[in-house]
């Protein structure tokens, strides 16, 4: 049973087109990210969602338009796709405990190809 | 803003030697401090956590880590390493009232027969 799932895997498409990355949790959880690592392995936080409502934006441009219709879904829609663009995108989630920090647990990740 | 350095890009150890991975952080106040592994190919899993009490912590597949405040450090051990631990590992830390996680750079950890 796959706790956070991403669909695809992966995705290679070409520079100018819009595509979208889909996550769900079966977790139960009412906070969820999306991050991008890059091929140097650094991993930043692009948004957090609580309750569907987003709460962290980090300065990500805005061709990047995340959409949470529900609790335990977070989808990733991107425009105008760009070779910088090129990552693995991971989303995860956590249980929001006030101010306390509770384990992220992270989805498989969606390697995109831009060319 | 808060940060977190990992100074070690990649290390590589004798399988059944012992492991000190370093992260040093900077926060004004007490850090809520996470240690995750990322196998090749997957997503991140978390190894341990400190928030308050035992500076010395406990995780999963024998880990542990050291928060010392004077230091401003989380180093991860383990006392005897197994070729299945090579993996990267993140050090981070939470901010923005629990919605966010800074994470360091990585260190990839070579395991050598």
């Amino acid at each position: 049973d796959t706790a956070v799932s991403q669909t695809p895997k992966y995705l290679v498409t070409q520079m100018g087109n819009d595509k979208s990355i889909k996550c769900e949790q079966n977790l139960g959880h009412d906070t969820m990210y999306w991050y991008k690592q890059d091929s140097k392995k650094f991993l930043k936080i692009m948004f957090s969602y609580n309750n569907k409502e987003l709460i962290i934006n980090e300065t990500v441009p805005n061709r990047f338009s995340p959409k949470s219709p529900d609790k335990a879904h977070l989808n990733l829609h991107i425009n105008s796709l760009e070779l910088g663009d090129s990552a693995v995108y991971f989303c995860a989630s956590s249980q929001y405990r006030g101010s306390s920090y509770n384990e992220q647990f992270f989805g498989p990740g969606t390697r995109l190809t831009v060319l | 803003a808060q940060s977190v350095t990992q100074p070690d890009i990649h290390i590589t150890v004798s399988e059944g030697a012992s492991l000190e991975l370093r992260c040093n952080y900077s926060y004004g106040a007490t850090p809520y401090l996470f240690w995750y592994v990322q196998s090749p190919g997957q997503g991140l899993q978390l190894l341990l956590k400190y928030f308050s009490g035992d500076t010395l912590v406990q995780g999963i597949k024998g880990f542990e880590a050291e928060f010392k405040r004077s230091q401003s450090s989380f180093n991860l051990r383990k006392p005897s390493v197994h070729w299945s631990d090579a993996a990267e590992y993140f050090c981070a830390v939470g901010e923005g009232g629990g919605f966010k996680t800074i994470f360091g750079a990585g260190t990839r950890l070579f395991v050598k027969a």
